[in-house]
């Protein structure tokens, strides 16, 4: 099973400011990752597959590097929806599909 | 509009049985391979099931493999979760989700539209 560990577990940044999310892989996933954010009492939303893709209207303030084990999502002057709970999604080598544990961006 | 929408959650008893589903409409069901996703108090998203547009491809995480069951049903455009034998650790809101499929030249099962999830709590 592939492991994915996000970091931080909480990351406080001032609205406007940037927020580099981390996600690691315990063995190579190509690019096939995903990011998503969920908000409370909402369903995840995807932002990003094949590590760096945009899911269609996501807003360019987004962007996902990376391959093979490390990976970042970056938002770019953040907006008060930005504040939520990020994950990362393997989809490379599976079953089982395996997510991270998750980042929250909250305000500093 | 293109959209799952959830029903069946409850409060169930362990050693209880519960069958989840979730209505697709707005979007070809047959094109789409589908999956279960649930998200327990104070953890993460934890994948539970997948099951390929066909139905002939059928994949349970560990924790629930020999206890629950993903189905689809074509001709009423619906995906289903039966489970049985649940334990007070299934509990969870669960979401019923689609694989995004082929884009930019390859295929991908990355989730890109979820229903709007629902509860099962497991308690005596």
């Amino acid at each position: 099973e592939i492991v994915l560990t996000q970091s931080p577990d909480t990351l406080f940044v001032s609205p406007g400011q940037s927020a580099t999310l981390s996600c690691r892989a315990s063995q190579s996933v190509s690019n096939n990752l995903a990011w998503y954010q969920q908000k409370p009492g909402q369903a995840p939303r995807l932002l990003i597959y094949a590590a760096y893709t945009r899911a269609t209207g996501v807003p360019a303030r987004f962007s996902g590097h990376g391959s093979g084990t490390d990976f970042t999502l970056t938002i770019s002057s953040l907006q008060s929806e930005d504040f939520a709970l990020y994950y990362c999604q393997q989809y490379n080598n599976w079953p089982p599909l395996t997510f991270g544990g998750g980042t929250k961006v909250e305000i500093k | 509009q293109v959209q799952l929408v959830q029903s069946g959650g409850d409060l169930v008893k362990p050693g209880g049985s519960l069958r989840l589903s979730c209505a697709v409409s707005g979007f070809n069901f047959s094109d789409y391979h589908m999956s279960w996703i649930r998200r327990g108090p104070g953890k993460g998203l934890e994948w539970v099931s997948y099951i390929s547009r066909s139905g002939k491809s059928i994949y349970y995480a560990d924790s629930v493999k020999g206890r629950f069951a993903i189905s689809r049903d074509g001709a009423n455009n619906s995906l289903y979760l039966q489970m049985t034998n649940l334990r007070v650790d299934d509990t969870a809101v669960y979401y019923c989700a689609r694989s995004l499929g082929y884009a930019t030249g390859f295929y991908h099962d990355a989730f890109d539209l979820w229903g709007q999830g629902t509860q099962v709590t497991v308690s005596s």
